[in-house]
């Protein structure tokens, strides 16, 4: 069954750097591509970008641009996501989510996810 | 980027309710739009992709209507396991999400 494990709780200062992991498992990696999304306490969804697993093409929500890079790891089949220059604003649950794809494999990405990962909480504070 | 209104923000409603939560585009996203519930504490789950479409899994109380702009999420007999926040989502362009509906116990 298809499974994305995210790393742990962070807790980082203002103007640190955070890195969080999804591990992915239970179908091929390099199929579909994969989306982060956050959520700030009490509030909603905010879509930060996707990474295609097979490639290197990247696509980040302008409001993140410069502060965020997505990467992947084949061999393990992991993406990662990178946010720089933190501020409290940035405290939230980060979710790695999977494109659902359209059509033949590999699929035409869709921009909807259909598995997510358990979220893990970055706490933004001096 | 395409803003997504939800209404009503919340509603009360009873076991055995039909519930109906609307979704509006600030301009055309098609047919490209999907719903998500979310309990507290656990990830989204998506219910509805493309306006109409089941996700496998879900069950058949929940369906989805609309194109263009104007959109509805509907639970045909509301079940405990309902109660819950749910959010629209446009897949048109640069994906963005209502702001949430959130069903309470009446």
């Amino acid at each position: 069954q298809v499974q994305l494990v995210q790393s742990g709780a962070e807790v980082k200062k203002p103007g640190a750097s955070v890195k969080v992991s999804c591990k992915a498992s239970g179908y091929t990696f390099t199929n579909y591509h994969m989306h982060w999304v956050r959520q700030a306490p009490g509030q909603g969804l905010e879509w930060m970008g996707m990474i295609d697993p097979s490639g290197d093409d990247t696509n980040y929500a302008q409001k993140f641009q410069g502060r965020v890079t997505m990467t992947k790891d084949t061999s393990t089949g992991t993406v990662y996501m990178d946010l720089g220059s933190l501020r409290s604003e940035d405290t939230a649950v980060y979710f790695c989510a999977r494109d659902r794809g359209y059509g033949v494999l590999p699929p035409a990405i869709a921009n909807l996810f259909d598995y997510w990962g358990q979220g893990t909480l970055v706490t933004v504070s001096s | 980027d395409i803003q997504m209104t939800q209404s009503p923000s919340s509603l009360s409603a009873s076991v055995g309710d039909r519930v109906t939560i609307t979704c509006r585009a600030s301009q055309t996203v098609r047919g490209y739009l999907n719903w998500y519930q979310q309990k507290p504490g656990k990830a989204p789950k998506l219910l509805i992709h493309a306006a109409s479409s089941l996700q496998s899994g879900v069950p058949s109380r929940f369906s989805g209507r609309g194109s263009g702009t104007d959109f509805t999420l509907i639970i045909s007999t509301l079940q405990p396991e309902d109660f819950a926040t749910y959010y629209c989502q446009q897949s048109y362009s640069t994906p963005t999400f209502g702001q949430g509906t959130k069903v309470e116990i009446k």
